[in-house]
């Protein structure tokens, strides 16, 4: 089983929709949690951390809950340039510094 | 200001050709990372170092896969015999240490990655 788990997709929804990714944890240490979005055959970029009380940026919000182990990003009135790869990513202090360890990504398609 | 570079950005090797690719973290960055992605995957954890200590290597799937970074800055990754299964995007990322700088403590600023095929 994968560390970091979500629904690879594609989602496939109308501008203007709203669309929720879910991804699930195992590893309990885990300690801070991201969104990245990756665009196709570029880099992936830090897109929001995540916080158990819950963060806003824009028309996107993100959620953890701790105890099920389990991160959610929430997109308000998709626009076309939201068309991405979103990686949810966890990351536990240890010998390796800050390592991400990546889930396999949701890929998303906002269609006019 | 110049972010995190890669050279070469694509790289084709025969199988068992020796390759070697090239990460310019952005200066000033202890900490550099290595990825490995696959195609329709998420990026892996290859190797860490923390200036030119290697401080985790747990991720590099074989002994043919070696890492370095002698003077605290460039990194490079060294693949070995190269097989058809080592065809990945390998990103490097670079980061401020922990709790200075940065938006986020642990945010990884992505090089664009090199595109590696073994044929």
């Amino acid at each position: 089983r994968k560390e970091v788990e979500q629904d690879p997709g594609p989602f496939n929804v109308p501008e203007g929709a709203t669309v929720a990714f879910n991804c699930t944890y195992s590893n309990s240490a885990s300690q801070s949690f991201f969104w990245y979005r990756q665009d196709c055959r570029k880099e992936p970029k830090l897109l929001m951390s995540v916080y158990s009380s819950g963060n806003e940026d824009g028309r996107f919000t993100a959620q953890l809950n701790r105890a099920s182990q389990y991160i959610s990003l929430l997109i308000r009135d998709s626009k076309l340039s939201d068309s991405a790869t979103y990686l949810c990513v966890v990351t536990a202090y240890n010998n390796a510094g800050n390592m991400l360890t990546f889930g396999g990504g949701t890929r998303l398609m906002v269609k006019p | 200001g110049a972010g995190v570079s890669q050279s070469p950005r694509y790289k084709v090797a025969k199988r068992g050709q020796d390759v070697a690719l090239r990460c310019d973290p952005i200066s000033g960055h202890v900490s550099l990372f290595w990825y490995q992605q696959a195609l329709g995957q998420g990026p892996e954890f290859l190797t860490y170092f923390q200036n030119e200590a290697q401080l985790d290597k747990s991720g590099l799937p074989s002994d043919r896969f070696f890492a370095e970074r002698p003077e605290g800055s460039v990194s490079t990754l060294k693949i070995q015999r190269t097989q058809q299964e080592d065809s990945a995007v390998y990103l490097c990322a670079s980061s401020y240490p922990s709790g200075t700088g940065g938006i986020s403590p642990y945010e990884q600023y992505f090089g664009p990655g090199t595109r590696l095929t073994v044929t």
